[in-house]
């Protein structure tokens, strides 16, 4: 009953540093996401990716890249982390229709310094 | 585009009371519509959804919530709170662009306090 793992839970980078958020999910779902949430700012989304292969920019995607390495796995690139990067990522994923839930996983707390 | 309002960043009630969280959306095509629960260092929880079937929803710890498209609103209620639903609870509409398995997009959020 995994649903969707990330690693790491927290991570402390310093400016100009680089990492990978992984993601990875076993619910067979097609659409994996990428979300950032911030203090009074919700949730916005970085990337999404409708089906292996396929990676598209959501509404903040600037300073980051995204890797779906196969149906089960998507990740999160930061080449070269900046501090208004600190936030609490999350990853999600869902079926293919419009009506499908998202289902997400617990989140990484991210801080640059 | 869609869009999502949550009136109110922060909602205080007592144990016991009716709670009331508003959310008015905009969408551009007929909406799906989702309140999620967060919990403390924890990720979202799906508490209900509206995919058209009926106007009245009803989810999971006794929440209900009715679209009503005149108002373009979907209200989050419960009758009666309980401290465990000390949380803070996010709507949002389906589609980021519009259309497809493409994310949905969120309110702001609302911190529900319970004062015991």
């Amino acid at each position: 009953n995994a649903g969707v793992t990330q690693t790491p839970k927290f991570q402390v980078l310093k400016t100009g540093q680089s990492m990978t958020l992984q993601c990875a999910q076993d619910m067979n779902h097609n659409s994996m996401y990428w979300y950032r949430q911030d203090p009074g700012m919700g949730l916005r989304l970085i990337y999404y990716s409708a089906s292996e292969g396929t990676t598209d920019k959501g509404e903040v995607p600037n300073g980051y890249n995204v890797s779906r390495l196969n149906k089960r796995e998507f990740s999160l690139r930061l080449e070269s982390a900046a501090p208004s990067q600190t936030s609490v990522y999350f990853c999600a994923s869902s079926g293919d229709r419009e009506s499908s839930p998202l289902h997400f996983g617990n989140g990484t707390r991210l801080t640059v310094t | 585009a869609q869009s999502v309002t949550q009136l109110g960043s922060h909602v205080s009630v007592s144990e016991g009371a009716l709670v009331l969280l508003r959310c008015n959306y905009s969408s551009s095509v007929p909406p799906y519509l989702f309140w999620y629960v967060q919990y403390p260092n924890q990720g979202l929880q799906l508490l209900l959804k509206y995919t058209s079937a009926a106007t009245l929803v009803k989810g999971i710890n006794g929440f209900e919530a009715e679209f009503k498209k005149s108002e373009t609103s979907f209200h989050l209620t419960k009758p009666s709170a309980h401290m465990s639903d000390a949380a803070e609870y996010f709507c949002a509409v389906s589609g980021y662009s519009g259309g497809g398995a493409d994310g949905l997009t969120f309110g702001k959020g609302t911190h529900l306090i319970i004062q015991p």
